[in-house]
Formats: C-alpha cells, structure tokens, sequence
C-alpha cells in the first residue's frame, strides 16, 4: 500500500498570501493518479485537482498541482477567505486508494 | 444539481451493527461507480469501499473486509452499507461519494455531507 504524507501539517497563511502544500509518496506514483481534495468544517470533500495537474470543473485558477515521482505540490496562488480549509492529497496507482492525512490551512 | 444524503449513522455499542443510505439525485445513478469513504476524528480520509454500476463488482479496505457489505438499488438511486461487528476503530463520519471515470479510477467529484457512526458503549 502506498502511503502518502503531508507537510506541513497546519499552514498558518494570511488572506492574499500564497501557499504551497506539499504530498510526498511512499514509492513512484504516475501523476495520472494524484488528486487533491479540499474540506471545510462541516462540508463534503471537494475535488480540486486530478492526473496531478488537472483543475476539476469550476475549479479557480489560483488552485495549482504539479509534481511527479514521489513528490506532488499543491500551490494556491493568493487565498481567498473560502480557501481556509484542510487540503488531502490522494493516489490510487497502485492498491487500494489511499489518502495524506492532510494539511490545514488556517488564518494568520 | 447533484446531490448526496448520507443517513444512518448513530451511536451504537461495540460488536453492534448497522446500515448507511446515501440518496442519490440530479444525476444519472446508475451509470456511476460508487464508494464509500470515511473519516475518523482527528485523522484523515480512509476509503472504505467501491461498488460497481451494476453491482457485480464489489471491493473492499482491508480494514472491513468481511465485517461490510456495500450494495446499491439502481431504481431507487440508493447506495448501502451494512455494517457488522462494529467497534472503536470505525467510529467516523462516514461520506458516499461518486467516481468520475473522466478524471479516473477512484477520482470522486461529488460527496455527501456525511453521517456520523459512533462506536462506543
């Protein structure tokens, strides 16, 4: 099972501000197979980004992945109030699909 | 608009036993992978289980295998899951959530609000 592990754990980041979110893979994953979630208290999971890099529909451009290897990135640009929330990466390349344990990003 | 409502999830006692619904609208039910995914206080997100459109293709985390059955009704827009033997390491809010094969295998576009299952006596 791959095992993916998120740093940092919490990102202190102030409205405006960028912010980088990084995903780190046990062993390869093909970046066909990155995704990223985003959560707020209370609320469903939204996806964000697919195949590493992908904006899902009606994703803001400011939301931006990239990465390959072991080694994916999560860049929002300038957050917006809306943008403060728990951000999960996930792989389903090989075995089951597994998730990080996520990173928060609160206000500063 | 597509929407997913979890119900079911309650308190129930250790090696207890019980069933989550998730009703489906505003889209095609029957042509989408479903899953389940959970997530436990204070720790991230776990899939659970996968079913099939029909139904005939069923998996399941090594973690409640044996234990949960996932099922779906395709004319009632409905995804199940029947938990047994129930105890302190499932206690979480419990999501429903469609898989978009346009994105890929396993890549969920839309989730339910979820409902949470508590294990403890």
């Amino acid at each position: 099972e791959i095992v993916l592990t998120q740093s940092p754990a919490t990102l202190s980041v102030s409205p405006g501000e960028g912010a980088t979110l990084s995903c780190r893979a046990s062993q390869r994953v093909s970046i066909n197979y990155i995704a990223w979630y985003q959560q707020t208290p209370g609320q469903a999971p939204r996806l964000l980004i697919y195949g590493a890099s992908k904006r899902a529909t009606g994703v803001p451009a400011r939301f931006i992945g990239s990465g390959s290897g072991t080694n994916f990135t999560l860049t929002i640009s300038s957050l917006e109030p809306e943008d403060f929330a728990v951000y999960f990466c996930q792989q389903r390349y090989d075995g089951p699909p597994t998730f990080g344990p996520g990173t928060k990003v609160d206000i500063k | 608009e597509v929407q997913l409502v979890e119900s079911g999830g309650v308190l129930v006692q250790p090696g207890g036993s019980l069933r989550l619904s998730c009703a489906a609208s505003g889209f095609t039910f029957s042509s989408y992978e479903m899953n389940w995914v959970r997530r436990a206080p204070g720790k991230g997100l776990e899939w659970v289980s996968y079913i099939s459109t029909s139904g005939s293709t069923i998996y399941y985390a090594d973690s409640v295998k044996g234990r949960f059955t996932i099922s779906r009704d395709n004319a009632k827009n409905s995804l199940y899951l029947q938990m047994n033997g129930l105890g302190a390491e499932d206690t979480a809010v419990y999501f429903c959530a469609r898989e978009n094969l346009n994105y890929g295998d396993y890549v969920f576009d839309y989730w339910g609000q979820g409902t949470l299952v508590t294990v403890s006596s």
